[in-house]
Order: C-alpha cells, then sequence, then structure tokens
C-alpha cells in the first residue's frame, strides 16, 4: 500500500546510545519532514527536506541528524540520546507543499530514553 | 515557534451536536490546513484552505479563514462518536517548505 513507512514503532534507548529512525514513502513524495509530538505541546518541526540531497533545520534540531540521498528515504539519526527526547516521532511527505491533499504522515515511533 | 494555536483546548459534546474549533496563526500564510488525530495514531488530512479563500466545504466539516484576523474555525456538524479525535491546524512556515503545528483541540463526543 501506497503510503509512509516508519520504523521501528517502538524503542527504548539508554542515555548516550545512538540510533536511526526510518522513515521510507512510495508515493515519489518531494518534500519530507520529522516532527515529534509531546503532551500540550502538539507537533514540532524537527528538520526537513524539499528533495533529494538537500535538508534543512525546523524549530528543535538540536541532537539530530538527518540526511536524504533518495526521494523515498528521510532517516532521523539521534546521536547521543537524552530524556529529554522521550517522545512520538513522526514522518510526513507530500509532492508539494500546498497540494489539496496534504501531507501524509507515518504511524509514529515511540521513543522512551532511560 | 509554533505557527497555531487551536481554541479550546478540550471540547466535549454529545452525538448529534455540532463541534467548532478555532485556529489563530501570528504571520502571512499561503494556506492552512486542518488534521484529525485518532489516539495512538498517526495525523490524517481533513481540508486545505488558500489564504484568496473564505470558506470551503468538506461533507460535514465547515472550513473559514479570515486573514485579516489571523484566524481560522473548523465546523463538524452533526457530530458522531466516531469524530472523536484530536484536531490540529497546520500553516506553511516561513521557509514555505514545511508545516507548522498548533498544539491541537481533543473532541469527545459522547453517544
Amino acid at each position: 500500500n501506497a503510503g509512509v513507512t516508519q520504523t521501528p514503532k517502538f524503542q527504548v534507548l539508554k542515555t548516550g546510545q545512538s540510533m536511526t529512525l526510518q522513515c521510507a514513502q512510495d508515493m515519489n513524495h518531494e518534500y519530507m519532514s520529522w516532527y515529534r509530538q509531546d503532551p500540550g505541546m502538539g507537533l514540532r518541526l524537527i528538520h526537513y527536506s524539499v528533495g533529494a540531497g538537500i535538508t534543512d533545520q525546523g524549530e528543535v534540531p538540536n541532537g539530530y541528524n538527518v540526511s536524504r540521498s533518495t526521494t523515498e528515504d528521510f532517516p532521523l539519526r539521534l546521536l547521543s540520546a537524552a530524556p529529554s527526547q522521550t517522545s512520538v516521532y513522526f514522518c510526513a511527505s507530500s509532492k508539494t507543499l500546498g497540494q489539496a491533499n496534504g501531507y501524509t504522515f507515518g504511524s509514529g515511533t515511540r521513543l522512551t530514553v532511560v | 515557534s509554533q505557527q497555531g494555536e487551536e481554541d479550546p483546548q478540550a471540547l466535549s459534546i454529545q452525538e448529534g451536536e455540532n463541534a467548532t474549533m478555532n485556529c489563530s496563526y501570528k504571520t502571512s500564510i499561503n494556506n492552512l490546513q486542518w488534521y484529525r488525530q485518532n489516539s495512538g495514531r498517526g495525523l490524517v488530512h481533513l481540508i486545505l484552505i488558500r489564504s484568496n479563500e473564505r470558506e470551503k466545504h468538506s461533507g460535514r466539516l465547515r472550513v473559514t479563514l479570515d486573514t485579516s484576523k489571523k484566524s481560522s474555525s473548523l465546523l463538524i456538524t452533526a457530530s458522531r462518536a466516531a469524530d472523536t479525535a484530536s484536531y490540529f491546524c497546520a500553516t506553511d512556515s516561513n521557509s514555505g517548505y514545511a508545516l507548522n503545528f498548533g498544539k491541537g483541540t481533543s473532541l469527545l463526543v459522547t453517544p
């Protein structure tokens, strides 16, 4: 089924560990974004990409790295996990920014850092 | 900083009633979108309204946009228990390349 696939769905990390959250879409979308969702904070933009090889920072980029080597994949890397990074992470994609059917979201990765 | 702010934070109504949620934003936009999130799930796009539009309908949804007041409203008519979810407004960011979301309105529709 076409859509945005995020893996893993759940992850527990120890403080200081690193990991990569995977995001893949098969809709040939140029725009991809990573958000984190915390209780009472809504969704905050971490990093985004407007095409392969092009990435930029969002509102809360510290502690995260991204790369976009292909149109399909947009992984999010946590360099040294901290308890403050405990959150639910969503990846989203869109063909254009203002398309009528909006962004397509993945089902999320629930990350706990202990 | 986050662009949109929804109001109220929480809303509880009975089936059949209408639900109205409001969104205010800070800077000029190209379009405003509304999304729904069921508990534990990802966000689902509901409707997009462009800055040159004042009202848009989709099924039981009605969205209005007042760019002079930098505000939008989402009306869900004849609510159903299945409409229970969180609703978020989103605007294109200052860079124009990603969306900025508000904190959402939690809607509870009781049978």
